[in-house]
């Protein structure tokens, strides 16, 4: 049964830092992996998606990696803003996602 | 903008009471689709697979008579919440894939439904 977890739960940070989330899963044997941000009260948003034999994605100040064989993979938050405060899910997936447990960021102004 | 739509956002209900909750594909037909359930500061939790034109796929530990879900269309899901009770206020979510599958395309929620059962 596939596991996933993601450290540190919570974050808060100044705008203006450079972030690290990290997602750990338990079975390697994974489609793709992709991570989503989540509002408080709304649903998910996509934020990138690697397929299990890419390395990282990249889109504007995100830049997600996956190392498949060590069950990992890091979300880079570059210069991060006000507007980035929400909780982060990342998610493995085979036949179906099984979400971790999240990480809730808040950055101050 | 949004692929998936979800109505109601939020939906308040008597205790033994049902409740229907729907689930579009906004411009695709999605032959399968994802209910998720939502506890607070929890993590999302599949409960079932939603199949066009078969039965759905229920998780382990989710009643599929308490939950009933149909997939009549390509493009529309529903789950009800039979017999409703207190436990089952949560926040619960649709998804659905756009494009080439699970393996290939990112999955598309929905913005959830609050149900509040008193």
């Amino acid at each position: 049964k596939q596991e996933v977890t993601q450290i540190p739960a919570a974050l808060s940070v100044p705008e203006g830092e450079n972030l690290v989330l990290n997602c750990s899963f338990t079975d390697s044997a994974i489609y793709n992996l992709q991570w989503f941000r989540q509002d408080p009260g709304k649903g998910l948003t996509s934020l990138l998606l690697i397929q299990s034999s890419q390395r990282e994605q990249t889109s504007g100040r995100l830049n997600a990696s996956l190392d498949k064989s060590s069950g990992r993979s890091t979300l880079y938050i570059a210069a991060s803003q006000p507007g980035d405060s929400a909780t982060y899910l990342c998610a493995p997936s085979l036949e179906k996602l099984v979400f971790g447990t999240g990480t809730r960021l808040l950055v101050s102004p | 903008g949004a692929v998936v739509s979800q109505h109601p956002s939020w939906v308040i209900c008597k205790s033994g009471t049902s409740v229907k909750i729907e689930c579009r594909s906004l411009d695709f037909q999605a032959t399968t689709m994802f209910w998720y359930r939502q506890f607070p500061k929890q993590s999302l939790m599949l409960m079932a697979t939603s199949n066009e034109g078969s039965k759905a796929t229920y998780e382990q530990g989710v009643e599929k008579d308490k939950f009933l879900i149909n997939h009549a269309s390509l493009t529309l899901s529903t789950l009800t919440v039979t017999s409703a009770h207190p436990e089952d206020s949560s926040f619960y979510i649709c998804s659905a894939y756009k494009g080439g599958g699970l393996s290939h395309s990112p999955l598309h929620f929905g913005n959830g439904t609050r149900l509040t059962v008193t």
